[in-house]
C-alpha cells in the first residue's frame, strides 16, 4: 500500500479556515484518498474521501492535485471541536486502511 | 447512523489471563476489523473478517485470535495476555472492501495487562 506524508502538527485560530496537506507521490491509479480524524479518547471517524475530483461534504472539502500526488483537507471554519489528529490514508481494494502518524491540529480560541 | 460498540472502554487483566474483546455492529456490514493503537506506532491491523466464520491475518496477528460466529459480532481473543499487549484496541466495520468504502470505528477498549 502506498504511503502518505503529513506534517506532525498544525495550529489554527477558531473561526479561520484550515488547510491540512498530504503528500502521496506513490499513489496508484486505483487508490482512493481518505481522511479520518480522531478526537481525544475516541475511535477514528470518517471525514471525506475522493479519487480524482475535488469533493465537498458537510464536514470538509478535499482538494486533489491534478497529478494526484498530493491533496489538501480544508476545514472552512475551524472550531474548538475540530482539534484532533487528522489522518490521510490511501485505500486500494484490499480493504486495509494504513494509518500513518497523522497531523495533530490545535485550534486556539 | 452506523453504530459500532465495544464491550468495555477500560479493562485491566493479569499476565497469562485469557482476554475476550467483543465488538458489535448494527449495520449488517460484511467486513469487520480489529486494530491496536500505540503511541508512535499509529493504528495497526491485527485481523479482519470479510464474512461469518472467515478471517484474515493483518499486519500483527501474533498473540491474537479472532472469532466471527455471527455477522454482527467480531471477537478478539488474547489467549495468554502479556504486558506488551497493553494498548488501545479499536474495532471497525465496513460494507465492502472496495477502495471507496468507509470504515466505521467503535470507541475503543483501553487494555492494561499487569
Amino acid at each position: 500500500d502506498a504511503k502518505t506524508t503529513q506534517p506532525n502538527s498544525m495550529e489554527s485560530n477558531e473561526e479561520e479556515p484550515v488547510h491540512l496537506p498530504c503528500n502521496h507521490s506513490t499513489i496508484s491509479g486505483t487508490d482512493y484518498i481518505h481522511w479520518y480524524r480522531q478526537l481525544p479518547s475516541q475511535g477514528p471517524e470518517y471525514v471525506i474521501h475522493g479519487l480524482t475530483s475535488n469533493v465537498n461534504n458537510r464536514m470538509a472539502s478535499l482538494a486533489i492535485a491534478e497529478d494526484r500526488k498530493s491533496s489538501t483537507l480544508i476545514l472552512h471554519r475551524a472550531t474548538l471541536r475540530d482539534a484532533a489528529v487528522y489522518y490521510c490514508i490511501l485505500r486500494g481494494n484490499t480493504g486495509k486502511l494504513i494509518f500513518g502518524q497523522g497531523t495533530t491540529l490545535q485550534v486556539k480560541p | 447512523d452506523v453504530k459500532v460498540t465495544q464491550s468495555s472502554r477500560y479493562l485491566v487483566k493479569r499476565t497469562g489471563e485469557k482476554v475476550f474483546l467483543e465488538c458489535v455492529q448494527d449495520m449488517d456490514h460484511e467486513n469487520m476489523f480489529w486494530y491496536r493503537q500505540d503511541p508512535g506506532l499509529g493504528l495497526r491491523l491485527i485481523y479482519f473478517s470479510y464474512d461469518v466464520k472467515m478471517k484474515e491475518k493483518g499486519d500483527i496477528p501474533e498473540g491474537y485470535s479472532v472469532s466471527r460466529e455471527k455477522k454482527e459480532r467480531f471477537s478478539l481473543i488474547l489467549e495468554s495476555a502479556s504486558t506488551n499487549q497493553t494498548s488501545m484496541y479499536l474495532c471497525a466495520s465496513s460494507s465492502r472492501l472496495a477502495g471507496a468504502e468507509t470504515q466505521y470505528f467503535g470507541p475503543g477498549t483501553r487494555l492494561l495487562v499487569l
